[in-house]
């Protein structure tokens, strides 16, 4: 298995600009979600999903969509990027909706100028 | 509303024991505790559920009053390879209980 995959590493955008960083997972897991990490905030959870086609947003969801079309995949997308948005994301996920361990990715590394 | 963690940082010397809190204004369902090295993700260690269960690491203890809506954990005998941040993230009772909601971190740095 691979766990959880993101794509990409690293990425710089400028002010304005669009992107879609992608989250897979092969572990047929119900939950997956999005975090933004910044320095002394800790993790914020941004969007969530409970399973294919269902999302719901979480303490930080301005800025950014989401879709849940499978199982295994959960992208998030900047719509018109802000330097505020610079941030490393972590996506997640769990077998179940509630009371189970969490797998990350690695994390995207986002600077937005 | 994040859960709040306390201290925000500890330093320790090889062998020595620290404990970490966390501590919620909400009813909880669990308690999760997660480590991140530098650079990395962060990794599991152990939930803690409403009604006494516990799931996670076997060497790393910890302790959860859902009356007071508080979770420590408990390093004892500390490694180097302990070192890391900690973070707790809080699953609430009731309502929509699919928010996995994170404190801010203790740093813990273990020297030789």
């Amino acid at each position: 298995n691979a766990g959880v995959t993101q794509t990409p590493k690293f990425q710089v955008l400028k002010t304005g600009q669009s992107m879609t960083l992608q989250c897979a997972q092969d572990m047929n897991h119900e939950y997956m979600s999005w975090y933004r990490q910044d320095p002394g905030m800790g993790l914020r959870l941004i969007h969530y999903s409970v399973g294919a086609g269902i999302t719901d947003q979480g303490e930080v969801p301005n800025g950014y969509n989401v879709s849940r079309s499978t199982t295994e995949d959960f992208p998030l997308r900047l719509l018109s990027a802000a330097p505020s948005q610079t941030s490393v994301y972590f996506c997640a996920s769990s077998y179940r909706t509630i009371g189970d361990e969490q797998f990350f990715g690695p994390g995207t590394r986002l600077t937005v100028l | 509303q994040q859960p709040v963690q306390s201290p925000q940082a500890v330093i320790l010397r090889e062998g020595e024991d620290a404990v970490i809190n966390c501590s919620s204004s909400k009813a909880l369902y669990s308690v999760h505790w997660y480590r991140q090295k530098h650079g990395e993700a962060p990794v599991f260690l152990m939930i803690l559920l409403k009604g006494g269960e516990q799931k996670g690491h076997d060497k790393i203890s910890a302790s959860f009053n859902e009356k007071k809506q508080q979770s420590s954990l408990y390093l004892t005998a500390s490694q180097l390879s302990y070192s890391g941040t900690y973070f707790c993230g809080t699953e609430s009772s009731g309502g929509s209980n699919y928010k996995l909601t994170f404190g801010k971190g203790t740093l813990l740095t273990v020297n030789p």
